[in-house]
């Protein structure tokens, strides 16, 4: 059964730092992994997809890495800014259907 | 394009009673998806359908129903509610791509 783990579960940081998120599964016969991010009593919204072909994918400030061997992704957020306060969910879909595998998340603060 | 929707956004039930949770895509997305979130477990999927007619279930489907008439929708349906149905419901659909898009959620509470 595929488990996915997200560490740390609540990081603090200075506005401007860059910083990591990390994400380890169990499984690495995965399809894709996808980043969330969600804000207090939001929905889901979907930050970045990483098919199991890549290694990494860019969205503007976001840059997030695979490495399916070793079952790890990486979410680096270039220049925090306080409007990057969330919390960052990873989700693998590793069987048919695209059925996903929530991580219970990273909780973000960037202080001004 | 509204993407994914949901309603009602909050409801409080009585156990026992029962209700429909209500969801609608307009990006004619063959894959739906009902999740549940509760706090400091991340999501579990309840029940998903890969196009309409078709259901299946998912890690976490005692307790709740679904049905896919339609490409667009895709409502839950929870029967007899108890304490333990108290979450975050988050209805998606995915791309052709494989990218899930999700619904605002709706907060139910049984009391």
């Amino acid at each position: 059964k595929q488990e996915v783990t997200q560490i740390p579960a609540a990081l603090s940081v200075p506005e401007g730092e860059n910083l990591v998120l990390n994400c380890s599964f169990t499984d690495s016969a995965i399809y894709n992994l996808q980043w969330f991010r969600q804000d207090p009593g939001k929905g889901l919204t979907s930050l970045l997809l990483i098919q199991s072909s890549q290694r990494e994918q860019t969205s503007g400030r976001l840059n997030a890495s695979l490495d399916k061997s070793s079952g790890r992704s990486t979410l680096y957020i270039a220049a925090s800014q306080p409007g990057d306060s969330a919390t960052y969910l990873c989700a693998v879909n590793t069987g048919t259907a695209s059925k996903l595998t929530f991580g219970t998340g990273t909780r973000l603060q960037v202080t001004l | 394009n509204a993407g994914v929707t949901q309603t009602p956004k909050f409801r409080i039930l009585k156990i026992g009673q029962s209700m429909t949770l209500q969801c609608t895509q307009d990006m004619n997305h063959n894959y739906m998806y009902w999740y549940r979130q509760d706090p400091g477990m991340g999501l579990k999927l309840i029940y998903y359908s890969v196009g309409a007619g078709i259901t299946d279930k998912g890690e976490v489907p005692n307790g709740y129903n679904v049905s896919r008439s339609t490409t667009e929708d895709f409502p839950l349906r929870l029967e007899l509610a108890a304490p333990s149905q108290t979450s975050v419901y988050f209805c998606a659909s995915r791309s052709g791509e494989g990218e899930q898009f999700f619904g605002p959620g709706t907060r139910l509470t049984v009391l």
